[in-house]
This record gives C-alpha cells, sequence and structure tokens, in this order.
C-alpha cells in the first residue's frame, strides 16, 4: 500500500524557519518525482514544489523561491521541505504527493498543518 | 488570481449531467495534459482524471474529461451526493515551468 506521511508542522512566528518531512512506503521511491502542495485556510491549492527522481530536477513556486528548499534522502525514502523566512501567507496544510507521470498526482498524504503568526 | 481560469461554484440534482470548465493558455493547456482532482474537506485530495481523460484506477466512469485547445472541461454524469465536493484542474505551464492549479469549483448536489 501506497503511503505518504508528512510531520514537522506547527506554529511559528513571522520570520522563523520550518523542516516538513515526508516519509514514503509502498512504491518504489527512486522511480517518482515528489511534490508538495498547500492550501491554505479558505483558499484553493497550491503547488509549492517539485523534486525528481534525478536529484538536479527540482522547481518552485515563485511565491516560496529563495524561501524554501525541497530535498530528498533516497536511502531513507524520505523528502524534506526547508521552508525559512516564514509569513503569515504561508499558514496552510502542506501535503506530500507523488506524481505519477506528468504532473498527474495520484496519492497523497493527509496532510501538516503550519500556522505563521505572532 | 489563478492561471487556469474556474466557474467558483456548479449544482445539479441527483441523476444530472454537470460540467466544469477550466480554461488556460497556450504555455499551459495548450501544450500540456490536464488532470482533475477532487477535494473533500478535512481529506486529502483524490486525482480523479488525468493525461485529458484517463480513470485512476477505482475511480467510476461517471466522470470524464476532455480537452480543446486551451481549455478542459471535467463532466460528472449520474450526479450523486458524495460529488459534492471541490473539483480542481492542472496543468504544467512551461513558460512559467510551474504547476498550475485552477482556483477550485465548490459542486453543490440540490
Amino acid at each position: 500500500e501506497v503511503q505518504l506521511v508528512e510531520s514537522g508542522g506547527g506554529l511559528v512566528k513571522p520570520g522563523e524557519s520550518l523542516r516538513l518531512s515526508c516519509a514514503a512506503s509502498g512504491f518504489t521511491f527512486t522511480s517518482h518525482t515528489i511534490n508538495w502542495v498547500r492550501q491554505a485556510p479558505g483558499k484553493g491549492l497550491e503547488w509549492v514544489a517539485f523534486i525528481g527522481s534525478i536529484y538536479s530536477h527540482i522547481s518552485y513556486a515563485d511565491s516560496v523561491k529563495g524561501r524554501f528548499t525541497i530535498s530528498r534522502d533516497n536511502a531513507k525514502n524520505s523528502v524534506y521541505l526547508q521552508m525559512t523566512y516564514l509569513r503569515a501567507e504561508d499558514t496552510a496544510v502542506y501535503y506530500c504527493v507523488r506524481d505519477r507521470a506528468s504532473v498527474s498526482f495520484d496519492y497523497w498524504g493527509q496532510g501538516t498543518l503550519v500556522t505563521v503568526s505572532s | 488570481q489563478s492561471v487556469l481560469t474556474q466557474p467558483p461554484s456548479a449544482s445539479g440534482t441527483p441523476g444530472q449531467r454537470v460540467t466544469i470548465s477550466c480554461s488556460g493558455s497556450n504555455s499551459n493547456i495548450g501544450r500540456n495534459t490536464v488532470n482533475w482532482y477532487q477535494h473533500l474537506p478535512g481529506t486529502a485530495p483524490k486525482l480523479v482524471i488525468y493525461s485529458n481523460n484517463q480513470w485512476p484506477s477505482g475511480v467510476p466512469d461517471r466522470f470524464s474529461g476532455s480537452k480543446s485547445g486551451t481549455s478542459a472541461s471535467l463532466a460528472i454524469s449520474g450526479l450523486q451526493s458524495e460529488d459534492e465536493a471541490d473539483y480542481y484542474c492542472a496543468s504544467w505551464d512551461d513558460s512559467l515551468n510551474v504547476v498550475l492549479f485552477g482556483g477550485g469549483t465548490k459542486l453543490s448536489v440540490l
């Protein structure tokens, strides 16, 4: 069974940092691009970043570029999202998502809530 | 404001057929495939259509997708109360090099 389990969410102040983790199981991890997608309260889905099975293939949404860093550890079947200089508008549920192919996201984690507030 | 434009709401009665549109441009829908997601509050989104018109395993064929030029549509026939959810289209954008989601359409089953 494919599983994606996020962790690391919580309450932080503006300007602080947080690291999200995503533990994957039930599939050949090295064969898939992994994404982070978020949903702010009362808003729609927003793609945040992806990292390909080839480490060099990385992309970010403009809203997080320069502040967030995505990485993966294939030995641990894990993906990470290092978030720095957090803003109130980064408050959202963050989902770890598997890409089956051509940015079609077939498996989603249950999400982890990040709240940025003073 | 999303680059992929969806109507904010749609509605239908049980048994009816409803269509949700998604309008984009040459750099996204015009050159890439469209995927559709169903999102119920408090749950993880679910892929219901990929590659414009393909069904993931377990998705009923009441759901169908199509694409023409820079627009795409999701159709749900034989509407059921369990279909009440938010629906999002998504596509890759070659110019922005990002994944784009539409703003979402809230489907109500009356």
